[in-house]
């Protein structure tokens, strides 16, 4: 199984600062047929399900705010909150889907400092 | 816009089973696939399984390959996921997700609508 790995587990960042999370996978997560990372980012509030952020790796789905941006390719990819928000409070994880079963990351939780 | 809703709230002995089902409002599975992720306390997200309904094709997590069976039902939209052998570590929010695959009924991507959540209590 590939192994996914983020970092850091808390981040406490004060409003309107830049949150960076990094996601690190055990093996490269770009298939070299189509040159696409298989990862997304999700976001986790509690009582509420994940909501998916980010896919192939920098992609952001219809209605997330543009302050959340996904980069990185092979192995190493980064979620930014460029300016954090009260409603940014969440767990974040990052899952790979290049090959079952579709790991996630074990999470980072993004608090007010 | 699909909407997935969940059966609600459980609680088992263990060594018991348990059944969850998502039925799909307003749509259908289509070529999609639905994996089945769980939040127990104090962890994080885990993936469990995953049924492509289109095909029939499941992928099983190899730790509960064992315990847990996923099936689908298209003529209701529906879809199932059997836990069995339960222990206190199996208590959790169960979720499923639509899962965007590549139209093939073969590859499957990520999560972009999830289920409610259903919680499992496992006690004695």
């Amino acid at each position: 199984d590939i192994v996914m790995t983020q970092s850091p587990e808390y981040l406490g960042v004060s409003l309107g600062e830049r949150a960076t999370i990094n996601c690190k996978s055990s093996q490269s997560i770009l298939y070299s047929s189509d040159f696409r990372n298989y990862l997304a980012w999700y976001q986790h509030k509690p009582g509420q399900p994940p909501k998916l952020l980010i896919y192939w790796a920098s992609t952001r789905e219809s209605g997330v705010p543009d302050r959340f941006s996904g980069s990185g390719s092979g192995a190493d990819f980064t979620l930014t909150i460029s300016s954090l928000q009260a409603e940014d409070v969440a767990v974040y994880y990052c899952q790979q889907y290049y090959s079952s079963p579709h790991t996630f990351g074990g999470g980072t939780k993004v608090d007010i400092k | 816009q699909v909407q997935l809703v969940q059966s609600g709230a459980e609680v088992r002995r263990p060594g018991s089973a348990v059944e969850v089902s998502c039925k799909a409002s307003g749509g259908t599975f289509d070529t999609n696939a639905i994996t089945w992720v769980r939040l127990a306390p104090g962890r994080g997200l885990e993936w469990l399984a995953r049924i492509g309904p289109l095909l029939e094709i499941t992928n099983y997590a190899q730790r509960f390959q064992d315990r847990v069976t996923v099936t689908a039902d298209t003529s209701t939209n529906t879809a199932y996921m059997t836990l069995r052998g339960l222990t206190s570590e199996d208590t959790a929010i169960y979720y499923c997700a639509r899962t965007q695959g590549d139209g093939s009924g073969y590859y499957f991507h990520y999560l972009d609508v999830w289920g409610n959540g259903t919680p499992v209590t496992v006690s004695s």
